[in-house]
């Protein structure tokens, strides 16, 4: 099956620096990647919808400014947490839509940031 | 209002036992429906997909049964397992491309040896 991968897994930053995290279809074109985040023992919260070579869409709460997402190519996204505070600590999910089969979007393995 | 519900929010069971999870909801019109695993720590890891005329779709031991005139969708876990230890995410996408997505709070299980 399609594999999405997340780098890095987990890390640990200062509150006030910038976290990037990647991630990237293995295997498959990715027209659209979606980034989400995810509390303890809460569902996931769609953060923004990248389409590739096109600015993000985020949704509504979610500073634009504050997470930087770029889909420069088919297979890989970008998100940039800047500035991060200990309230951004969170687990990151990316996921990608294959361009030929709308429906099904397959996960990456997340991002754990803790921010101190 | 577009809403994706399931129940139980949790559940315990012994390993061998069955199990049927439940999903509700009021996402119009509808496209498809996924139900998906995530182990603590991990991403999601699709399961099924029905689309409005399936009725039902296995994957292994796990079994979906969607009613499109109910809106109504279960996840049937069969002989369970330590490893089927997990959430379970539905998620209902509406549009006519299946654009907008609407994830369930999903159902705790936690499978007891």
């Amino acid at each position: 099956g399609a594999v999405v991968s997340q780098h890095p897994s987990w890390v640990i930053c200062k509150s006030g620096t910038s976290v990037k995290i990647e991630c990237r279809s293995l295997d498959f074109q990715a027209t659209t990647m979606f980034w989400y985040r995810q509390f303890p023992k809460q569902s996931l919260m769609l953060m923004a919808t990248s389409n590739e070579g096109s600015k993000a869409t985020y949704e509504q709460g979610v500073e634009k400014d504050k997470f930087l997402i770029n889909h420069a190519s088919l297979t890989l996204s970008t998100l940039t947490v800047t500035s991060a505070h200990p309230e951004d600590s969170s687990f990151y999910i990316c996921s990608a839509r294959e361009s030929s089969y709308l429906y099904e979007q397959y996960f990456g393995p997340g991002t754990r940031l803790t921010v101190t | 209002k577009n809403q994706v519900e399931q129940s139980p929010q949790s559940l315990i069971i012994l390993e061998g036992k069955n199990c049927t999870l439940q999903c509700n909801y009021t996402v119009s019109p509808f496209s498809n429906l996924r139900w998906y695993k995530q182990d603590t720590g991990r991403g999601p890891v699709s399961l099924t997909i029905m689309t409005f005329s399936e009725n039902t779709k296995s994957n292994g031991r796990y079994t979906a049964t969607l009613d499109a005139d109910t809106k109504q969708s279960s996840l049937h876990i069969t002989a369970s397992q330590l490893s089927d230890s997990a959430s379970y995410i539905c998620v209902v996408s509406a549009g006519g491309g299946g654009f907008k997505t609407i994830f369930g709070a999903g159902t705790r299980l936690f499978v007891k040896a």
